[in-house]
């Protein structure tokens, strides 16, 4: 069966650090795979979008990487700062829709 | 914009009641999308609208949820009767059309915490 996976347990590190947040799927073809921000008692946010013809995406301080033969994508926050802390959630697009189907997410917690 | 609106925030309520949870998509957004949230699921597909038409309820969990957009500023979902395990947060999103630039990206709402007693 299809599945996506992010750690369950909470990240903990300290300000200036790199933080590095896992997704893995099984079973999946995707188009395309996002990052969503979501903080306590909001709705997830848009971060970023790979596709899966590319290895690594870039926006201020994330970088994203996507490898398909892994089928693995890492999310990367340089320099990370206390305002990072909240939940990631990776979301996976199959080709030939463009529905997202979410993992669980994983938490991060940036200690000053 | 504002952004995707919802109400109510919060919803109490007694098992065997009516709930009925509102969403205002972003204008000039084409698809509505509503999903469930818990610690033990994550985030799940309920249903999703395509201009005003629902194209996929299959993550309806039974026939007690129902949904509708009766035109396209508006959406309802609506649980009769409520459970105990009905208890989650409920969230809308909404997209562009998905041939535009951005139109892979769900804008959601705040979402309503509901719990069923």
């Amino acid at each position: 069966s299809q599945k996506i996976e992010q750690n369950s347990e909470a990240l903990n590190i300290q300000e200036g650090k790199t933080a590095t947040l896992t997704c893995n799927y099984t079973n999946y073809s995707p188009a395309y795979l996002q990052w969503y921000r979501q903080d306590p008692g909001r709705g997830p946010v848009f971060l970023l979008l790979i596709r899966e013809n590319e290895k690594e995406k870039r926006k201020e301080r994330l970088k994203v990487t996507f490898d398909t033969t892994l089928k693995q994508s890492l999310f990367h926050i340089t320099a990370s700062q206390p305002a990072d802390s909240a939940t990631y959630l990776c979301a996976l697009v199959p080709g030939g829709s463009y529905i997202p189907t979410f993992g669980r997410g994983t938490s991060l917690i940036v200690h000053p | 914009d504002a952004g995707v609106i919802q109400s109510p925030r919060h919803e109490v309520t007694e098992m065997g009641q009516e709930v009925t949870l509102r969403c205002k998509p972003i204008s000039g957004h084409d698809y509505l999308f509503w999903y469930r949230q818990t610690m033990m699921r994550g985030l799940e597909l309920l249903i999703y609208f395509n201009n005003n038409v629902p194209i996929d309820d299959s993550g309806m969990p039974e026939d007690r949820f129902s949904a509708k957009m009766p035109n396209a500023s508006f959406s309802t979902l609506k649980i009769q009767p409520s459970e105990p395990r009905d208890s989650a947060v409920y969230f809308c999103a909404s997209s562009l059309p998905s041939w535009a630039p951005g139109g892979e990206k769900l804008f959601f709402g705040s979402g309503t915490q509901l719990s069923v007693l």
